[in-house]
């Protein structure tokens, strides 16, 4: 049974400070990870998603990578921004059309 | 395109009462899937469609939940009767059938059990 993990639990930092988030899974056979966001008493917002014949993915400060045989990914976020206070959750699918299986979240604090 | 639309936002009811949740797709997604996310946890799926036929609903406590989605459009999920561990968001979720990526997520509703 699949199980992702995400560590830290809650992260604080100052604005402009780079950060790490960690993801990790137990099944390395999995099709798309992926990084959403969620604000407070929002949906889900899709931030990057890596196939998994893929690396890395980035978009505009956020990089993510994959390593699908140790079974972990990473999002790095630089120079965070108060705006990027939020939860940022993992998610992985094990084929093609299946549900994703979150973890629990990262809850970041950006302050200025 | 219009998003997922999901009703009421906000629901709360006392234990052993019925409740019901509504959720509209994004027009030509084919899969929806109904997510449980209790306050601190991840979401967790209950149950996924492909038009109006159910793909996976082995994390569905059927004892008290059901969903149905009638002309493969629109999804209600049901609780009866609730209990005060099924407090949580109930995030409902489209993708159109062959997009590797294209989750749209509703923004919730939020139920309380009292």
């Amino acid at each position: 049974k699949q199980e992702v993990t995400q560590i830290p639990a809650a992260l604080s930092v100052p604005e402009g400070e780079n950060l790490v988030l960690n993801c990790s899974f137990t099944d390395s056979a999995i099709y798309n990870l992926q990084w959403f966001r969620q604000d407070p008493g929002k949906g889900l917002t899709s931030l990057l998603l890596i196939q998994s014949s893929q690396r890395e993915q980035t978009s505009g400060r956020l990089n993510a990578s994959l390593d699908k045989s140790s079974g972990r990914s990473t999002l790095y976020i630089a120079a965070s921004q108060p705006g990027d206070s939020a939860t940022y959750l993992c998610a992985v699918d094990n084929q093609a059309g299946t549900a994703l299986i979150f973890g629990k979240g990262t809850t970041l604090s950006v302050s200025s | 395109e219009a998003g997922v639309a999901q009703s009421p936002r906000y629901k709360i009811i006392e234990k052993r009462q019925s409740v019901a949740f509504w959720c509209n797709p994004i027009s030509g997604h084919a899969t929806l899937y109904w997510y449980q996310q209790i306050l601190g946890q991840g979401p967790k799926l209950l149950i996924q469609f492909q038009n109006n036929g159910v793909v996976d609903d082995s994390q569905l406590p059927k004892d008290r939940f059901s969903a149905e989605r009638l002309k493969g459009v629109d999804s209600t999920l049901k609780i009866q009767p609730a209990k005060l561990e099924d407090s949580a968001v109930y995030l409902c979720a489209s993708r159109r059938i062959g997009q590797v990526n294209g989750y749209t997520f509703g923004s919730g509703t939020r139920l309380t059990v009292v």
